[in-house]
C-alpha cells in the first residue's frame, strides 16, 4: 500500500505558467515533507520542506503547500523554466524518523517552449 | 566539492556473481542510506547506517548486505546477485540534525542477466 501517492506520472507545462505538483498521502504519522528534483543520470536533489507545523514554505520560484486535513501537499513553480523540466519526487516522514522516509513514484514536468 | 561519490557507475553482472557497490562522502554527515529505484517506483530504502559502526535494514534488505567502514564509506554488497536486482542504487548522506535533506550520489546503474 503506497503511503505517498503521486497520482500523475507526467505533466506538460508552457514556459512562464505555473506548475503544479500533487502528492497525497495516507500516513497520519508524517510529520515533515520534502520535494526532491532529478535530472536523468543524476541523483536527486533536495528542492524545498515544510514542516506540519506549517501549510505554506516558499524558497524563491518554489512554494509548497500542506494541508493536513486533506493528507495533500502540492509544489508550486512560478514562473516555470526550461530548466524545471525533470523528475520530481515528494518524500514524507515520521517525526525525527528520517530512517522511515517514504518517496512517492515521482512526477515528471516536461516545461514546453 | 564532490559531496557524494558512487564507483562505479554502470555494471553489468551475470546471476550468481558478487559485486561490492562502494559510497563515500566529504561532507562529514553521521547518516548514510542505500536506496534503489525501479521504473515507475519510487526510491525505497535498502538498509541505513545513523553512525560509524551501526547499521539497520530498511524497506527491502533481502539479498543486500552493508558495511559501514568507517564515517566517509558506506558500500553495499550482493553476494548472489539476481535478475531481480537490476535496478539504479543510490546512496545518500545525511546531517544528524532532525529533519535534514538527504543528499545524494548520481547513482550506480546494475543490469544481472
Amino acid at each position: 500500500d503506497q503511503q505517498v501517492k503521486q497520482n500523475s506520472p507526467s505533466l506538460s507545462v508552457q514556459e512562464g505558467r505555473i506548475s503544479i505538483l500533487n502528492c497525497d498521502y495516507t500516513n497520519s504519522m508524517f510529520d515533515y515533507f520534502l520535494w526532491y528534483k532529478k535530472y536523468p543520470a543524476e541523483g536527486p536533489t533536495f528542492l524545498i520542506s515544510i514542516s506540519s507545523i506549517k501549510d505554506k514554505n516558499e524558497d524563491g520560484r518554489f512554494t509548497v503547500f500542506l494541508n493536513k486535513s486533506a493528507k495533500h501537499l502540492s509544489l508550486h513553480i512560478v514562473p516555470s523554466q526550461p530548466g524545471d523540466s525533470a523528475v520530481y519526487f515528494c518524500a514524507a516522514f515520521p517525526l525525527n524518523r528520517d530512517d522511515k522516509i517514504i518517496f512517492g513514484k515521482g512526477t515528471r514536468l516536461h516545461i514546453l517552449p | 566539492n564532490a559531496g557524494v561519490t558512487q564507483t562505479p557507475k554502470f555494471q553489468v553482472l551475470k546471476t550468481g556473481q558478487s559485486m561490492t557497490l562502494q559510497c563515500a562522502q566529504d561532507m562529514n554527515h553521521n547518516s548514510m542510506y542505500w536506496y534503489r529505484q525501479d521504473p515507475g517506483m519510487g526510491l525505497r530504502l535498502i538498509y541505513y547506517s545513523a553512525s560509524e559502526g551501526t547499521t539497520d535494514k530498511g524497506e527491502v534488505p533481502n539479498g543486500y548486505n552493508v558495511s559501514r567502514l568507517n564515517k566517509r564509506e558506506f558500500s553495499l554488497r550482493l553476494e548472489s546477485a539476481a535478475p531481480s536486482q537490476t535496478s539504479v542504487y543510490f546512496c545518500a548522506a545525511k546531517r544528524t540534525a532532525i529533519n535534514q535533506p538527504q543528499h545524494f550520489g548520481d547513482g550506480t546503474r546494475l543490469s544481472i542477466l
